[in-house]
């Protein structure tokens, strides 16, 4: 994880707009993931985004990719308490056929009501 | 019905035990992998199997043996356990592995070693 960074925490209001910004090392990463973990639960996959493209929309969020700088960002609109978590990026890791997901340190989300 | 499920969910043991836990997948991957999570959040990929075959080991201690009966199945045995083994241990499951999919994970194993 400590080739993939990310701020560590983040607070909003209820009804802002959180951003999340990742730093990822692989240039030749196919895909970059973003992952939700909730307290106590497994990892659950949010979105991803192909590296060929620079934004992908899906309802409330918003990723935007910036190859030339390595950054990856999470937009989530209209921020809630449910989403509340800890988000990871993730990029990935190792040669082929022998490929695993790295993650970033992950961001912990606090909404604030 | 659960994707990824591991077993136990929560478990407490002494220094110098053996334990083990269980992953199984049903959805039909050819790749599985153990990962940690510790106190502070990071993942740290242990373990990689592809259709029983060992293809990740990332410098783990040989006190962590995994072992793969079927390609549904990825258990983690760890030998002599340290309090410094306390964490999460996560199982995941992915189409292959050249990672072009997502990879599915299940919901930990939190190991606490007193």
């Amino acid at each position: 994880g400590e080739d993939v960074e990310q701020s560590l925490f983040l607070s909003v209001r209820e009804g802002d707009s959180s951003v999340i910004n990742c730093t990822y090392t692989d240039s030749s990463s196919t895909y970059l993931y973003w992952y939700k973990q909730e307290p106590g639960a497994g990892l659950q996959l949010l979105t991803y985004i192909f590296s060929n493209m620079d934004m992908k929309q899906d309802q409330r969020l918003t990723v935007l990719l910036n190859k030339k700088d390595k950054h990856l960002s999470l937009r989530i609109a209209d921020t809630q308490t449910g989403d509340s978590a800890i988000y990871f990026c993730a990029e990935v890791w190792g040669m082929t056929g022998r490929r695993a997901l790295t993650f970033g340190s992950g961001t912990r989300l606090q909404v604030q009501p | 019905d659960t994707a990824v499920s591991q077993t136990p969910k929560y478990l407490v043991t002494q220094m110098g035990n053996d334990k083990s836990i269980k992953c199984e997948q049903n959805l039909g991957h050819d790749t599985m992998y153990w990962y940690k999570q510790d106190s502070k959040k990071f993942l740290k990929i242990m373990f990689s199997y592809n259709n029983k075959e060992l293809i990740i080991n990332e410098t783990v201690p040989n006190r962590f043996s995994p072992k793969s009966p079927d390609k549904a199945h990825l258990n983690l045995h760890i030998n002599s356990l340290e309090l410094g083994d306390s964490a999460v241990y996560f199982c995941a499951s992915s189409l292959g592995s050249s990672m072009n999919t997502e990879a599915f994970f299940g919901q930990g194993t939190r190991l606490t070693v007193v």
